[in-house]
């Protein structure tokens, strides 16, 4: 039974690119989780979604970044004309339900560095 | 505003020797409390968690952690240190329902022979 999967590992960006991180929840699981994680700090939430549905995106940035999780594929984290602020660790994390008692499982990450 | 502390950046221990790390939390009510570890280069994995009842909680690879409400603290507790213990100490909260996860910034645990 696979993990979650983010792909890709690493991602380099020139500054004003986008960049394009995926995440395959495990199986069986249709709420998927954003966090950022800068360097040396914890993880900063940034939105929540089940399928077809952003529940909570009260931790995105108002502007350039985006999420998706469409009723076929992976979710979607899209951060539109990349600066270096942007530079950090983006993890995923799944559940089968929205629950707390339902722990989440998280990716191994996409470590994003733009140039 | 809800917060979860963590006071200790880094701390070193020689292998075997026991530990606690510490987190503090500011909520209204008593938040669903987490203990999470990150290894270099990995996801979070959860050690433990507290939702209600008996105050001192077990988890996996020998940790255990212990709620007291009077100093809002949840500190993380393993008699004796691993070498493979060496990683990202992780605290989080929530409320139930719908919240996210608030996490800490982390204590960096090194073990030293």
């Amino acid at each position: 039974n696979a993990g979650v999967m983010q792909n890709p590992r690493h991602l380099v960006r020139r500054r004003g690119q986008e960049a394009r991180l995926r995440c395959s929840p495990m199986k069986g699981h249709s709420h998927v989780y954003w966090y950022r994680q800068l360097p040396e700090e914890g993880l900063k939430f940034m939105v929540y979604l089940q399928k077809e549905n952003i529940i909570d995106e009260s931790g995105m940035p108002k502007e350039r970044f985006s999420a998706e999780f469409p009723k076929e594929g992976p979710s979607i984290l899209r951060i539109q004309q990349v600066v270096r602020g942007d530079s950090a660790a983006y993890f995923c994390a799944s559940s089968p339900v929205q629950a707390l008692n339902s722990p989440l499982h998280f990716g191994n990450g996409t470590r994003l560095t733009v140039t | 505003a809800q917060s979860v502390t963590q006071p200790d950046i880094h701390i070193t221990v020689s292998e075997g020797a026991s530990l606690e790390l510490r987190c503090n939390y500011s909520y209204g009510a008593t938040p669903y409390l987490f203990w999470y570890v990150q290894s270099p280069g990995q996801g979070l994995q959860l050690l433990l968690k507290y939702f209600s009842g008996d105050t001192l909680v077990q988890g996996i690879k020998g940790f255990e952690a212990e709620f007291k409400r009077s100093q809002s603290s949840f500190n993380l507790r393993k008699p004796s240190v691993h070498w493979s213990d060496a990683a990202e100490y992780f605290c989080a909260a929530a409320h139930s329902g719908n919240t996210p996860l608030v996490f800490g910034k982390g204590t960096r645990l090194s073990v030293i022979a």
